[in-house]
């Protein structure tokens, strides 16, 4: 069973756009929840780091929340740029350590038009 | 900036063949990990390690091996390939820690034919 959903499956933006991803999941116990970007063709590079209750956080255009009560997380994209096009990726991980296993979401693909 | 190197970047075999994908990271990482990434799925643990000589077995392990010959270096291997098997493979390598961030090659893309 899917423990991390992503919604939408896929997006289409214009430049300049903002956009919010979600992410709702069942992951028990839920340690942290980082959002990752992954690029054609390449790796996953991580974006940030939600760790406490109800968090925040910020990196440059990208910020997130995350609540864990809801188990629900949210990615905003401001002022979206063609080079944000790429696969976004919501992975809970259950505990704080690397012994830990990491539960990954499909993704939601950002498309970024002029 | 941790590196982790994947090779080959793409591969075709045929059903049957044997494969072995290879991943190295330099950065003294005791923990390395072999996910897939399907279409519609989100990434899948085939086999992870703690350290040199050491195994675990993830969610997906049928049809792989794993080695983890030293700190560095972890190998996946397919010794009777199926076009099931057809995936975009990732090596990771993390630190023990809060929060360990995982580190992502770039990927290798093997098609079973």
């Amino acid at each position: 069973k899917t423990q991390v959903e992503q919604s939408p499956q896929s997006l289409v933006v214009r430049q300049g756009e903002n956009c919010v991803l979600q992410c709702n999941y069942s992951v028990t116990p839920d340690n942290h929840l980082r959002w990752f970007k992954q690029d054609t063709g390449k790796g996953l590079v991580s974006l940030t780091v939600l760790v406490d209750q109800k968090d925040k956080t910020s990196n440059g255009r990208y910020s997130a929340t995350l609540d864990k009560d809801a188990k629900h997380s949210t990615l905003h994209i401001t002022a979206t740029l063609l080079d944000d096009t790429a696969t976004y990726i919501c992975v809970v991980g259950d505990r704080g350590s690397a012994l830990g296993r990491l539960h990954f979401g499909a993704g939601t693909q950002l498309i970024v038009i002029p | 900036e941790a590196a982790v190197t994947q090779s080959p970047r793409n591969k075709v075999t045929v059903t049957g063949g044997n494969v072995t994908l290879s991943c190295r990271q330099t950065n003294s990482h005791n923990y390395m990990y072999w996910y897939r990434q399907d279409t519609g799925h989100g990434l899948r643990l085939i086999h992870y390690s703690y350290g040199a000589g050491n195994l675990q077995i993830g969610d997906v392990p049928d049809g792989y091996k794993a080695t983890r010959t030293t700190q560095e270096d972890f190998f996946l291997l397919l010794e009777l390939a199926s076009p099931s098997q057809t995936s975009l493979y990732f090596c990771a390598s993390s630190v023990p820690g809060q929060n360990t961030e995982v580190f992502f090659g770039k990927g290798t893309r093997l098609t079973v034919v």
